[in-house]
């Protein structure tokens, strides 16, 4: 399968605790996109990628929260001290410059 | 105001009938894209387009960028059709991050 991967696909955490997802993009994709989706809500925008340099952060993306992309292929983002409210799909994407946008299947983030 | 609103919230329709879906959108675009969400959180890609009309199969979409509206079309609709819709758009000079609307919930009964 060469479409992008997303792990865990769920993953259930207490208050305070530290987690960190991966994403793995299409190979020759050189843009990767990090976006959050809570329920009944479209996503939203939380950072993206060029090869390494990350290029963009939203203001959603509070200091508790990290994006690396250290050789240009995979992806981590990492929530430190986890409150409820970033119960949500994280969803990462990846895309060749500005062409159309592939999606993993999203890891679902439960903060107890 | 969100900068990409749909219409409507939600739908229900038979097999066999013609849906349209709306999005208007507030800010300059350079692309407007239409993606497909099943429950478990997939989302797909449908159409990508900064002008006119296209069409796959079933589905066409189409963007009027003077007037900030786009509308997605299904004929001859099918229960697998049953989906949410979401229209999102690359704001000019945003080097393509995407802002989405809220979606649309299509079912499609027998």
């Amino acid at each position: 399968d060469t479409g992008v991967s997303q792990d865990p696909r769920h993953k259930i955490t207490k208050r305070g605790q530290n987690v960190t997802f991966r994403c793995d993009p299409i190979s020759e994709h050189n843009r990767l996109y990090w976006y959050r989706q809570t329920l009944g809500q479209g996503p939203e925008f939380l950072t993206y990628f060029q090869n390494e340099a990350q290029l963009e952060k939203s203001r959603l993306l509070s200091d508790r929260f990290s994006a690396e992309r250290p050789k240009g292929s995979f992806s981590t983002l990492e929530i430190q001290r986890t409150e409820q409210g970033d119960s949500a799909m994280y969803l990462c994407a990846s895309s060749l410059t500005s062409a159309t946008q592939y999606f993993g299947p999203g890891t679902r983030l439960t903060v107890l | 105001k969100n900068e990409v609103e749909q219409s409507p919230q939600n739908l229900t329709a038979q097999e066999g009938e013609f849906i349209t879906i709306n999005c208007s959108y507030s800010v300059g675009i350079s692309a407007l894209h239409w993606l497909q969400q099943h429950p478990g959180g997939g989302i797909v890609s449908l159409f990508m387009l900064s002008s006119g009309k296209k069409k796959h199969g079933r589905l066409i979409a189409t963007i009027n960028i003077q007037e900030k509206h786009s509308s997605l079309h299904i004929t001859a609709s099918h229960p697998r059709d049953s989906a949410v819709y979401i229209c999102a758009v690359t704001s000019t000079g945003t080097a393509s991050k995407l802002t989405f609307g809220t979606g649309t919930r299509l079912q499609v009964t027998l």
